[in-house]
């Protein structure tokens, strides 16, 4: 089936270093969106991406669509605190249900 | 519009019992999904239910089942529960006007199976 693997597992950045989440998916997607999950939390839309190649941005946040629409990344600005969470991708294929990576986990040390 | 809301947030059971979870979608949604979180799995998901039908099932044993009812309300039931079921169970819903419409997620029921 759909697989949709993550990379890093976690990621410990100084306040103020840039951050990047990598999605990769086993088939080819329709869309694939990120979702953000505080810590205690449950996870909270950011963004959905559905075109070949698209990149959206929100403020320091970058994301990416690759161009075979398997591939798909997070880069987060000059990072603060308040970033602090768990980063997940989650790919949609054809009639499937959405199919989420396991996440990366972000720490902020100020 | 209030947000998703399930119930209960919190629950304790032993091996062998069996739990109902709930779940109300926000007002309008018509789709109901159900994932279990757990720390080495992430999300994983159970099921979805659309207009009281399930549309998809993941890849779970047959002690999980849900039902949707006819305001769109949902419930999830794990029966003869094992060790391995502790996890964070969550409900999300969506108005499924496409395929790829945003989760909006509850808060979920934290289940510990002791």
């Amino acid at each position: 089936g759909q697989q949709v693997m993550q990379i890093p597992q976690y990621q410990h950045v100084q306040e103020g270093e840039d951050f990047t989440t990598y999605c990769n998916s086993s088939t080819t997607l329709s869309n694939i969106q990120w979702y953000k999950q505080r810590p205690g939390g449950h996870p909270v839309f950011l963004i959905q991406l559905v075109k070949s190649g698209e990149v959206k941005k929100q403020k320091r946040l970058t994301f990416q669509f690759g161009e075979a629409k398997k591939n798909s990344s997070l880069h987060i600005t000059a990072t603060q605190t308040t970033d602090v969470g768990t980063y997940f991708c989650a790919g949609l294929s054809g009639n499937t249900p959405l199919v989420f990576g396991k996440g990366t986990r972000l720490s902020v040390i100020a | 519009k209030a947000g998703v809301t399930q119930t209960p947030r919190y629950l304790i059971k032993t091996r062998g019992q069996q739990v109902t979870l709930s779940c109300s979608p926000i007002s309008g949604h018509r789709s109901v999904s159900w994932y279990q979180q757990t720390p080495g799995q992430g999300l994983q998901f159970l099921f979805e239910y659309f207009s009281e039908t399930q549309r998809n099932k993941g890849n779970f044993p047959g002690r999980f089942s849900g039902r949707q009812f006819s305001n769109s309300r949902s419930e999830m039931n794990v029966s003869t529960l094992e060790l391995g079921d502790s996890a964070l169970y969550l409900c999300a819903s969506s108005p499924r006007v496409t395929s790829g419409d945003e989760q909006f997620f509850g808060p979920g029921t934290r289940l510990t199976v002791l």
